[in-house]
């Protein structure tokens, strides 16, 4: 079992939908990120979490540091938020575990 | 101002050869990671620096692999008798601190022939 689950793996969206998208862990963590890359490689540090929640525009993260679990939420998603998201934790030390990322399509 | 800068953006070589690849963190940041992305997979840890502190090097996956990182701002991850294995897109990301987020530069698709 991965120490890092995403789920969904791909998710495919109508314009204007709510979206969210889960993480797991099981290790002990200091901090989480989301990260997005887009078709071409560019990745983009969304959020990083340690408790609580998050929001940056049509974007929140959400993490429960008890049940090892954080969710990213998109709202009034748009075809520009086609992306992969990438769910990342840091542990105690500093080495960052990676999950194998959200793949996600939105149509216009 | 500059992102995070990384040369050259793509790279061919023959396996055996030792290979080199740059990082120019942003300006002030004293945290700098390298990751591997290889062909669909995840983002994989290699080595990370903070400031003048000792290297955390637990990710690199073979001696073949070193870093360093040069009076606290540039850093060179160099792999030595390249294996076709070896092929991925090499990213480096930099931020203030441990605690902050981090900014990834574009990668070097390293490919061994």
């Amino acid at each position: 079992k991965n120490e890092v689950e995403q789920s969904p793996q791909n998710l495919t969206a109508q314009e204007g939908e709510f979206i969210t998208i889960n993480c797991s862990y099981s290790v002990g963590i200091s901090a989480l990120h989301w990260l997005q890359q887009h078709p071409g490689g560019g990745i983009v540090s969304l959020f990083m979490l340690s408790s609580g929640k998050k929001k940056h525009g049509r974007l929140i993260a959400t993490i429960n540091i008890q049940e090892k679990h954080s969710s990213l939420h998109i709202t009034a998603s748009h075809p520009r938020d086609s992306a992969v998201y990438i769910c990342a934790v840091r542990t105690g030390g500093f080495k960052t575990i990676f999950g194998a990322g959200t793949r996600l399509f939105v149509k216009a | 101002g500059a992102g995070v800068s990384q040369s050259p953006s793509n790279k061919v070589t023959e396996k055996g050869k030792d290979v080199e690849l740059r990082c120019d963190p942003i300006s002030g940041h004293t945290a700098l990671y390298w990751y591997r992305q290889s062909l669909g997979q995840g983002l994989e840890f290699l080595i990370y620096f903070q400031g003048n502190s000792a290297p955390d090097k637990s990710g690199l996956p073979s001696d073949r692999f070193s870093a360093e990182r040069t009076g606290g701002s540039v850093s060179t991850l160099t792999i030595q008798r390249t294996q076709q294995e070896d092929s991925a897109v090499y990213l480096c990301a930099s931020s203030w601190g441990v605690q902050q987020p981090q900014h990834f530069g574009d990668g070097t698709r390293l490919s061994i022939l």
